[in-house]
């Protein structure tokens, strides 16, 4: 499967936009790039997902790079309950699993 | 929509006991999946079933078992509990592999001692 790799943390100031990457320089052409979140005592919730085109959504964007060997997955203004941990997986579409990484955690100072 | 319910949210397991994770979603989804997330860890894969009567392992399917006779219903069994199984385990479901979303519940937190 292919890998992704995150930083393990980042801060942002409440009300400011929050660009969070991630490296996938092993993705496939049928790799769908997934983000999900993980509201501390909660089960992961889905943010957003795409294939080639930047994708948006009422909760985020999703900016994928022209190679997609990369993606940033942008909150345009931060909230305090944006406090998470990011997961950004790669999901062959063909394939039955869905594989977790070890995510960023998302401090978000008032 | 209750979407995807577990049962209990807490247990504390004796070693050796068994005991039975319950996971049910009304969505009518046809993937279901088992995590544990281990504290301040991501979460890993344990079983995965794409309709009924069709399981899978995952990446730590050891020391676990699931069944899958309903759509709705997909539990998880633990037949000798460890302390290495103390975790939050999540249950989650899905349309299909195509669907972006996949929906989860909010956990169960087992310890045994």
């Amino acid at each position: 499967d292919a890998k992704t790799t995150q930083p393990n943390s980042m801060e942002s100031n409440e009300e400011e936009p929050v660009h969070l990457p991630c490296n996938h320089s092993t993705i496939s052409g049928t790799d769908y790039i997934h983000w999900y979140r993980q509201l501390p005592s909660q089960g992961p919730e889905y943010v957003i997902h795409g294939l080639t085109s930047n994708v948006n959504n009422r909760m985020a964007s999703l900016a994928i790079a022209e190679d997609r060997k990369s993606s940033t997955l942008i909150l345009h203004r931060a909230t305090l309950r944006d406090a998470a941990v990011y997961y950004c997986i790669l999901r062959l579409r063909s394939a039955r699993q869905l594989t977790f990484g070890s995510g960023t955690q998302l401090t978000v100072l008032p | 929509n209750a979407g995807v319910t577990q049962t209990p949210k807490f247990r504390i397991l004796k070693i050796g006991q068994s005991m039975t994770l319950q996971c049910t979603q009304d969505m009518n989804h046809n993937y279901m999946y088992w995590y544990r997330q281990d504290p301040g860890m991501g979460l890993k894969l344990i079983y995965y079933s794409v309709g009924a009567g069709i399981t899978d392992k995952g990446e730590v399917p050891n020391g676990y078992n699931v069944s899958r006779s309903t759509t709705e219903d997909f539990p998880l069994r633990l037949e000798l509990a460890a302390p290495s199984q103390t975790s939050v385990y999540f249950c989650a479901s899905s349309y299909s592999r195509d669907s972006g979303e996949a929906f989860f519940g909010q956990g169960t937190r087992l310890t045994v001692v």
